[in-house]
């Protein structure tokens, strides 16, 4: 079964970058979309990234997402940082039956 | 403006049934997969299951924990989205959200306990 695999949580200062990854262990990158979500505490999701690179109007372009395809991962970074991007970041992609499968997602802390 | 909303979520004894609305706005309804996605209590993000467009078919899939107790359905007529559960156990409580990558959006989720 697919997994996207995260790390459960990463930390930075204000004005500063962070990359969150996500891990394929099956399938590729390469032949499936990632989307990337952000859950501020008490919220819905929203979408920040879509079609690996993708940002829907209104997300800022601080936030970026790339595909490694040599190592099966992609990443969503988050530059100049901000104490209100501190949230939940979920990546999505398909499996091979053509369902959505999450990560685990990541807590972004700002301090 | 594209807007979700979710209704219909509430408390129902473990076996019991509901059914979940998603009244869209704002885009053209007819042309977007819609999609389920569930958040049980502290955990993350689910897959529950999708309806594509009537044009490219109107077919469904859904994840493996409720297949064959959940239906979408879809009323275009209506820009409405519909989930009905059934045989519900404790561990679909969730809130649940409609979503589109049609237009990248979320609604804001209802609330559904299973308890008895």
């Amino acid at each position: 079964n697919l997994m996207l695999t995260q790390p459960h949580s990463v930390s930075e200062s204000p004005g500063k970058t962070v990359t969150i990854s996500c891990t394929r262990n099956s399938g590729t990158f390469a032949s499936n979309y990632v989307q990337w979500y952000q859950q501020r505490p008490g919220s819905a999701p929203t979408t920040l990234i879509y079609e690996d690179t993708q940002r829907p109007s209104g997300v800022p372009d601080r936030f970026s997402g790339s595909i490694d395809t040599s190592s099966n991962s992609a990443s969503l970074t988050i530059s100049g940082l901000k104490t209100e991007d501190e949230a939940d970041y979920y990546c999505q992609s398909y499996d091979d039956n053509d369902h959505d499968i999450f990560g685990g997602g990541t807590k972004l802390t700002v301090l | 403006e594209v807007q979700l909303v979710e209704s219909g979520g509430g408390l129902v004894k473990p076996g019991g049934s509901l059914r979940l609305s998603c009244a869209a706005s704002g885009f053209t309804f007819d042309y977007a997969w819609m999609t389920w996605v569930r958040q049980a209590p502290g955990k993350g993000l689910e897959w529950v299951g999708r309806i594509k467009s009537k044009a490219d078919g109107g077919t469904t899939d859904y994840a493996a924990p409720v297949k064959g107790r959940f239906t979408i359905s879809r009323d275009d007529s209506k820009s409405t989205l519909y989930l009905h559960m059934t045989s519900l156990k404790t561990e679909d409580t969730a809130v649940y959200y409609c979503t589109t990558y049609f237009v990248h959006s979320w609604g804001q989720g209802t609330l559904v306990t299973v308890s008895s």
